[in-house]
């Protein structure tokens, strides 16, 4: 089983500056396949990057995801309001299981 | 577009089972080239992958529930199902239904399309 480690716990910002979440793993994540996911409070997880680095439907580019490997990378830059949210990362290399990290909160 | 809906009991005894079921909207499962599955939510363990199924059947489980899980599909209903045997506290969670996307045709993928979610809580 992959464990997923995520750094920051918690993350604190203003809107407009830079947030670089980390996300590592305990053995290396084949063909990149890891999804970060932002949830938020009362609602389910929505997919905003897979294979490290594509951002899903509708995601603003200011999400850019980066890494391989066991280190990956999610970045926002300029953070908006609607930012301010827990993020997951997960890795879809290695099953069963596939595995998601513990969370990062990005607070105000 | 593509919806996901999960329903079933909010409150389950220990030991006995939670039956839930996922109805997909939008989609035919049987015409769909991808996989679906679910997930549930602690807040002590976080997420977690509980299996994932395809509409011939075929699926992929958590080792870590052994054979407590059962996950099955009926076409005919546009439905999948989730079976979870001997219910104790620590199965108290938010389970989520979610297909298995952007990709098509494998569970080695992320989860593009997710239900709402439904509470369930094991108590006497």
């Amino acid at each position: 089983e992959i464990v997923l480690t995520q750094s920051p716990a918690t993350l604190s910002l203003s809107p407009g500056e830079s947030a670089t979440l980390s996300c590592g793993a305990s053995q290396s994540v084949d063909g990149n396949f890891l999804a970060w996911y932002q949830q938020k409070r009362g609602l389910a997880p929505r997919l905003v990057i897979y294979d490290a680095s594509t951002r899903a439907t509708g995601i603003p580019d200011r999400f850019s995801g980066s890494g391989s490997g066991t280190e990956f990378t999610l970045t926002i830059s300029r953070v908006e309001p609607e930012d301010f949210a827990v993020y997951y990362c997960q890795q879809y290399a290695t099953s069963p299981p596939l595995t998601f990290g513990q969370g990062t909160r990005l607070d105000i | 577009q593509l919806q996901l809906l999960e329903s079933g009991p909010g409150l389950v005894k220990p030991s006995e089972t939670l039956s839930l079921t996922c109805t997909v909207s939008g989609d035919f499962i049987s015409k769909s080239s991808h996989y679906w599955a679910w997930i549930r939510q602690t807040p002590g363990k976080g997420l977690e992958c509980i299996g994932s199924i395809y509409y011939s059947g075929g699926t992929y489980n958590n080792p870590s529930l052994k054979s407590r899980v059962t996950i099955s599909v009926d076409t005919s209903k546009n439905q999948f199902y989730l079976k979870l045997t001997s219910m104790t506290a620590s199965d108290t969670a938010v389970y989520f239904c979610a297909r298995h996307g952007p990709h098509s045709g494998s569970h080695h993928d992320a989860f593009d399309i997710w239900g709402q979610g439904t509470m369930v809580t094991v108590s006497s």
